[in-house]
């Protein structure tokens, strides 16, 4: 069945580095692909997303990597600063604007003052 | 502008109860999505509602439950509660673009 994988479950970053979350998925079907940060007490909250037919996206701080050939995503975030510390989940979908959005399990990361 | 905003924040229930949680999108946000998570299976996908018809859903048993209303704001139900339906109760909403969620309900089955 569909599943999205995480490789590591925690990660422990120094503060101002970049850090690399990697989530791999199963689905070649998947068409759209995003990245959300949950802290503590709150829900998820929207990153980035990229579509299938990309396979790079920035944003502030952020990078997105697709890579299908081998159905792996990857969230680079840059100068990470104490408040990135949180879980970062990624999702799968057939398509944007469908809700059915299958996550990975998560990865803790944690920034190093 | 107001984010999603869920109802109660906690709640605890016994085994064999029913529960019904609310949620109330963002303003204009007419695709309303219920969401659980638990440590051991993590996010999982229940149901969406858009325009008061149920658009997706969830490999959920039919003991979940939900609707939407004609000014978006939805809620779910849960009947005949079991000890594992102990969660946090994710719901989003989306207009034209990304997908907000809301600060969930934490629901404890005792």
């Amino acid at each position: 069945g569909e599943s999205v994988g995480l490789h590591l479950p925690t990660l422990s970053v120094q503060e101002g580095d970049n850090s690399i979350i990697n989530c791999a998925y199963s689905n070649s079907a998947s068409d759209y692909f995003i990245w959300y940060k949950q802290e503590s007490g709150k829900g998820p909250q929207f990153i980035i997303d990229i579509r299938s037919n990309m396979d790079k996206r920035q944003g502030q701080r952020v990078t997105v990597l697709l890579n299908k050939t081998v159905k792996h995503l990857s969230l680079q975030i840059a100068a990470t600063q104490p408040g990135d510390s949180a879980v970062y989940f990624c999702a799968e979908t057939p398509r944007f604007g469908n809700e059915k959005l299958t996550f990975g399990t998560g990865t803790r990361l944690t920034i190093i003052p | 502008k107001a984010g999603v905003t869920q109802t109660p924040r906690y709640l605890i229930k016994t085994r064999g109860q029913q529960v019904t949680l609310s949620c109330s999108p963002i303003s204009g946000h007419r695709s309303v999505s219920w969401y659980q998570q638990t440590p051991g299976q993590g996010l999982q996908f229940l149901f969406e509602y858009f325009s008061e018809t149920q658009r997706n859903k969830g490999n959920f048993p039919g003991r979940f439950s939900g609707r939407q209303f004609s000014n978006s704001r939805s809620e779910m139900n849960v009947s005949t509660l079991e000890l594992g339906d102990s969660a946090l109760y994710l719901c989003a909403s989306r207009g034209f673009d990304e997908q907000y969620f809301g600060p969930g309900t934490r629901l404890t089955v005792t």
